[in-house]
């Protein structure tokens, strides 16, 4: 089956430092999403990505996020300068026809 | 836009007997896709069932089945024979059908999620 990869698994940052956040998607695949679920809530839809750019996006996707595809096969989730409500899981998804892929998510906690 | 909403917060079930986790959405479309994810302690999303919104039949997987109706605008998911390891959280996503190249192709919007406790 194929599989979306993300890195780091889980990753501790002091607030407001930066943190990169990244997914290797499925080869072919032209859309790549991000989603947010914070501790004990629901999945949030963050943003959209389709053709090397931000086809739409979330209110909670503000100016401290960014997303890149740096190399054509990376795809990262920037957040600029973290803040104690930025805690949560992050996913990297990758749709094609009637599948959605996810990664296995990276946990971030900042302190 | 588009709401998906699981009125159940938790839920629980002995081992070996049925569950039925609800879900109801709202939509002005008529071609989508249905889904439930489960998520485990390991907070990794697994897909346990799709469902097309132009199939009248129910989708089955294995001991995972849904109903789904259409002009109700719900989509429920049934487990039977439980096992300790269904235990975990399950969301219900809606997801619209449209073409690629359409901004919301693949997003998916998800429901609050139930908590869902196996009982040896």
């Amino acid at each position: 089956e194929p599989e979306v990869t993300q890195t780091p698994s889980h990753q501790v940052t002091q607030m407001g430092q930066e943190v990169i956040l990244r997914c290797v998607p499925i080869s072919n695949h032209l859309y790549f999403y991000w989603y947010r679920q914070i501790l004990g809530q629901k999945v949030e839809f963050l943003v959209s990505f389709y053709n090397n750019e931000i086809s739409e996006k979330s209110e909670i996707f503000d100016d401290q996020f960014s997303v890149e595809r740096p190399d054509g096969s990376n795809f990262t989730l920037k957040i600029r300068s973290t803040k104690l409500e930025d805690s949560a899981m992050y996913f990297c998804a990758s749709p094609r026809a009637a599948e959605a892929f996810f990664g296995q998510g990276t946990r971030l906690t900042v302190v | 836009a588009q709401t998906v909403t699981q009125s159940q917060p938790e839920m629980s079930v002995q081992e070996a007997e049925t569950v039925t986790l609800s879900c109801t959405y709202d939509t002005s479309e008529s071609d989508y896709y249905l889904f439930w994810y489960k998520q485990p302690p390991s907070r990794q999303m697994i897909l346990v069932i799709r469902q097309e919104a132009y199939k009248q039949q129910n989708a089955t997987e294995n001991r995972f089945s849904v109903n789904f109706q259409k002009a109700a605008k719900s989509f429920s998911l049934k487990i039977s024979d439980s096992q300790l390891g269904d235990a975990a959280m399950y969301f219900c996503a809606y997801r619209t059908d449209s073409n690629a190249g359409g901004t919301s192709y693949g997003k998916l919007t998800f429901g609050q999620g139930t908590i869902l406790t196996v009982h040896p």
